[in-house]
């Protein structure tokens, strides 16, 4: 069975800085996605950022980049020049894209802390 | 075009009665995910429906259960309720393989 493992359950980031959350996860699916979602103090899930394992390139979205090491199964997220407004909980997440196991797995979640 | 929308918003009741949790999801979607998240802890998985059958389903005890309806909306009932199920309960939608969609949720409270 897929698993997505977060372990750092805290971090903090000086505002403007760069920081990155990890991720691993284990799979012996070929097909899949990962994903980021960010949940903010209102508790509304937000997709942050996704990655389709057949591609090799890293994934972007503005100031959000991911580092996805296939063969490692790892897949970090880098937020660089922080801002307040990117305190929250982060969740790494798993699916296959086809079959019985193509279901939505998380990791547990960590929380991100700005400083001001 | 709508996002996933979830219903009620809040939801109080009081310990030992029955709960009903609504969801629609994007239109288009066929796989449906229901999850509780306790106040400051991670997303615990609930159910998982796609093409209206019963896909998996996480480690809760029967009296929570669901179906999905021929539309792909879908309904998260909990029986027998106890204070522990005061959560918010998400519930996300997706195409099947595809990124997840959540809903802004229902806070249930038990009392």
């Amino acid at each position: 069975a897929q698993t997505v493992t977060q372990s750092q359950p805290e971090m903090s980031v000086q505002e403007a800085e760069t920081v990155t959350l990890s991720c691993t996860y284990d799979t012996s699916e070929s097909d899949y996605y990962l994903f980021w979602y960010k949940q903010p103090p209102s508790r509304q899930m937000i997709l942050v950022i996704r990655q389709e394992a057949y591609k090799q390139q890293n994934a972007t979205e503005n100031r959000f980049s991911v580092n996805f090491q296939k063969a490692a199964k790892s897949f970090s997220l880098k937020i660089s020049d922080s801002q307040l407004g990117d305190a929250a909980m982060y969740f790494c997440a798993y699916i296959a894209s086809t079959g019985a196991n193509s279901k939505l797995t998380f990791g547990k979640g960590i929380t991100l802390s700005v400083r001001p | 075009e709508a996002g996933v929308t979830q219903s009620p918003t809040h939801l109080i009741k009081t310990r030992g009665q029955q709960a009903t949790l609504r969801c629609s999801p994007i239109s288009g979607h066929t796989s449906v995910y229901w999850y509780q998240q306790a106040l400051g802890l991670g997303l615990q998985f609930l159910l998982w429906y796609d093409e209206g059958e019963e896909r998996n389903r996480g480690n809760f005890p029967p009296r929570f259960s669901g179906r999905q309806f021929p539309n792909y909306s879908s309904e998260l009932n909990v029986n027998a309720l106890e204070l522990e199920d005061s959560a918010l309960y998400l519930c996300a939608s997706s195409l099947a393989g595809r990124e997840a969609f959540f809903g802004q949720g229902t806070r249930l409270t038990v009392v």
